[in-house]
């Protein structure tokens, strides 16, 4: 089924350690995004690429990185995972970059 | 700083009413998105108001825009136990979503 692919779906990681989320989409979306969401919270923007080969910091990019890889793939990076960064996280895209409209269904990342 | 406030933030109500969530926004933006969320869930898109005074409907749920009052508002009628979920709306091009209304439908 078209849509987008997030992986894994649940995580443990513990203090400083590295880990990469992935996310793929088959929509042919030129727009991919990385948000974060903590408990009764909205969502925050970590980074985003507006299209392939280009990314820029969101509202919350302080210990993440990220690749656009191509233009299926947009991957975010943990480098020393801290116990703040406990949250889950959705992949979302969009044909054009103004909002997004598709999103993945979440990985669920506890850092202890 | 863009500030995207809804309310309620949470809300309760008995199937058959009629209610609205509010959302204001602090920045000036010709578009609007709202989302929902079941718990334990990813998003999904339900409206996007496109212009002032754009109104949407799909349901029980209608939406609709006022750039000037940099105002949206999400109304429900006569709602149902399936409508209930976390609702969001987002500001075009700041990628800010709002806290989010959290809609409990009782029987």
């Amino acid at each position: 089924n078209a849509g987008v692919t997030q992986t894994p779906k649940f995580q443990v990681l513990k203090t400083g350690q590295s880990m990469t989320l992935q996310c793929a989409q088959d929509m042919n979306h030129n727009s991919m995004y990385w948000y974060r969401q903590d408990p009764g919270m909205g969502l925050r923007l970590i980074y985003y690429s507006a299209s392939e080969g280009t990314t820029d910091k969101g509202e919350v990019p302080n210990g993440y990185n990220v690749s656009r890889l191509n233009k299926r793939e947009f991957s975010l990076r943990l480098e020393s995972a801290a116990p703040s960064q406990t949250s889950v996280y959705f992949c979302a895209s969009s044909f054009q970059g103004i909002q997004p409209q598709h999103f993945g269904d979440g990985t669920r990342l506890s850092i202890l | 700083e863009l500030k995207v406030e809804q309310n309620p933030l949470f809300l309760s109500m008995q199937e058959g009413k009629n209610y609205t969530i509010y959302c204001n926004y602090s920045t000036t933006s010709d578009r609007l998105y709202w989302y929902r969320q079941d718990p334990g869930k990813s998003l999904e898109s339900l409206f996007v108001l496109l212009s002032n005074g754009a109104v949407k409907q799909e349901g029980r749920l209608m939406a609709s825009l006022d750039t000037k009052a940099r105002l949206s508002t999400l109304h429900i009628t006569a709602a149902v136990h399936d409508l209930s979920a976390t609702y969001f709306c987002a500001v075009e091009n700041q990628f800010y979503f709002g806290t989010g209304t959290s809609l409990t439908v009782i029987p």
